[in-house]
């Protein structure tokens, strides 16, 4: 079965600080893979996506992929307390579908 | 205006009561999904839709049926609700518009329910 791993947290950073969240993946032949946010109570809102190996910036987010170790992370720089949230790694199951993670929990503190 | 809405967004029921969920959007995408999640088991893969004539189940499909009444329209049914089914469903939409990657998925706000 395909699997995507995540540590649930909480991770809990300064305001200011970088905070990297990892996601591991089981299913080598992955080609797409997604961060999403998704604030308590609140739906999934899609951060960043990405599909080849290296880093990838936007703003203060960056994704780093190795598919060679099956591991993707999401770096957030200058973290906010409005970052505080639960992330979400999802990687592309085939057939257009889409396996999550159960999500890391991060705690932004001022 | 939001591009995939849910109703109703809060449902309470009683243990074997059929109820509907619906979920619509204006995105035009041709994919729609159903996913619940619960605590710390992440979201997971009720049903999915790729066409009004394409109905496909997820991992845990038991218990739900599904309607795709048209392309803009993807509703889930419990049959006969038990408290198990207590969850927060939310309803998720890809396409192949240009400009997008056709396995980006977005979400509804969510339907909390509560079976008693």
């Amino acid at each position: 079965q395909k699997e995507v791993e995540q540590n649930s947290g909480p991770l809990s950073v300064p305001e200011g600080a970088i905070a990297s969240l990892n996601c591991t993946y089981s299913d080598r032949v992955s080609q797409s893979f997604f961060w999403y946010r998704q604030y308590s109570g609140k739906s999934p809102e899609l951060i960043m996506s990405i599909y080849s190996n290296g880093d990838k910036e936007d703003g203060r987010f960056t994704a780093q992929l190795n598919k060679a170790s099956q591991y993707v992370s999401l770096l957030i720089r200058d973290s906010q307390p409005s970052d505080s949230a639960t992330y979400l790694c999802a990687v592309s199951g085939g057939y257009n579908k889409l396996i999550f993670g159960a999500g890391t929990r991060l705690a932004v503190h001022p | 205006d939001a591009d995939v809405t849910q109703t109703p967004r809060n449902r309470i029921t009683k243990t074997g009561k059929r109820i509907m969920l619906e979920c619509s959007q204006t995105k035009g995408h041709d994919r729609m999904y159903w996913y619940r999640q619960d605590p710390g088991l992440g979201l997971r893969l009720i049903y999915y839709s790729f066409d009004v004539k394409d109905i496909n189940k997820g991992e845990i499909s038991d218990g739900y049926s599904v309607s795709r009444q048209a392309q803009a329209k993807f509703s889930l049914s419990l049959e006969s609700a038990i408290p198990n089914q207590t969850a927060l469903y939310f309803c998720a939409t890809s396409g192949n518009l240009a400009g997008e990657f056709e396995e980006t998925q977005y979400f509804g706000p969510g339907t909390r329910l509560l079976v008693l």
